[in-house]
C-alpha cells in the first residue's frame, strides 16, 4: 500500500488528453511540493515535472502538472503511442522524514 | 549529459551482505545531494536513502534503517550503499539518482536475495 494513491491504470486515445490522479495527505502533499516521473518500460524512470508544475529541459509542453491541496494530477495532451509508460508522483513526507511515491499509472494509448 | 553507473549488485543469500557503488560524471558531484532508489520486480519506485552532498546528513526508508548504510567519497566521485543483513524482500533494481528529488538516474543494478 502507497502512501500516495494512483490509480493502476488510464488510457486514451492519440491526439487526445489524459489526466493521472495523485492523492496524499496534509503531511506529505499538502506540505510539500510534487514530482512526477516517467518510466518507459525496461528503463529507468525519469524526471517529468517538478516542484508541482515545472518541466525540466527536453520535457515536451504537452506534460503539464498541478497541484490543489492534497491532490496533484498529471495532465498528458495530444497523446502519442511513445507516451505508453509508468507514471509516478512523488513527495516529501514531514510525519515519515522520507521521501513517498505513488504505486504507479499504466498509461495505454489505445 | 549526467552519467550515473551502478555496480555491485548480484546474488546474496538471506543474511548476507553486498555494497553498490555508482559512479557519477559529467556534473559536480560535490555540490549535490544523492539517493538510492529501489523497484523490486514488476513493482513500482520505493525511495530506499538520501545523503547531502557533504555526507554529514543521512536519510533511510524504516524498511532499511539499521541495515543500510549510505555513504559517498566526493575525491572519487562515488556514492555508495553498504546492504547488510539482506532478505528476500530486498531483491530489486536499485537505482542511484542525483538530487533529493531524484533529478537524473542511472541504469541501475540488480539484486537478487535467495538461497
Amino acid at each position: 500500500q502507497s502512501v500516495l494513491t494512483q490509480p493502476p491504470s488510464a488510457s486514451g486515445a492519440p491526439g487526445l488528453t489524459v489526466t493521472i490522479s495523485c492523492s496524499g495527505s496534509i503531511s506529505n502533499l499538502g506540505s510539500n511540493v510534487v514530482y512526477w516521473y516517467q518510466q518507459l518500460p525496461a528503463t529507468a524512470p525519469s524526471l517529468l515535472i517538478y516542484r508541482n508544475n515545472q518541466r525540466p529541459s527536453g520535457v515536451p509542453d504537452r506534460f503539464s502538472g498541478s497541484k490543489s491541496g492534497t491532490t496533484a494530477s498529471l495532465a498528458i495532451s495530444g497523446l502519442r503511442s511513445e507516451d505508453e509508460a509508468d507514471y509516478y508522483c512523488a513527495g516529501w513526507d514531514d510525519s515519515l522524514r522520507g521521501w513517498v511515491f505513488g504505486g504507479g499509472t499504466k498509461l495505454t494509448v489505445l | 549529459d549526467v552519467q550515473l553507473l551502478e555496480s555491485g549488485g548480484g546474488l546474496v543469500q538471506p543474511g548476507g551482505s553486498l555494497r553498490l557503488s555508482c559512479a557519477a560524471s559529467r556534473f559536480t558531484f560535490s555540490s549535490c545531494a544523492m539517493a538510492w532508489v529501489r523497484q523490486a520486480p514488476g513493482r513500482g519506485l520505493e525511495w530506499v536513502s538520501s545523503i547531502s552532498n557533504s555526507g554529514g546528513n543521512t536519510y533511510y526508508a524504516d524498511s532499511v534503517k539499521g541495515r543500510f548504510t549510505i555513504s559517498r567519497d566526493n575525491s572519487k566521485n562515488t556514492l555508495y550503499l553498504q546492504m547488510n543483513s539482506l532478505r528476500a524482500d530486498d531483491t530489486a533494481i536499485y537505482f542511484c539518482a542525483k538530487e533529493h528529488y531524484f533529478e537524473s538516474w542511472g541504469q541501475g543494478t540488480l539484486v537478487t536475495v535467495s538461497s
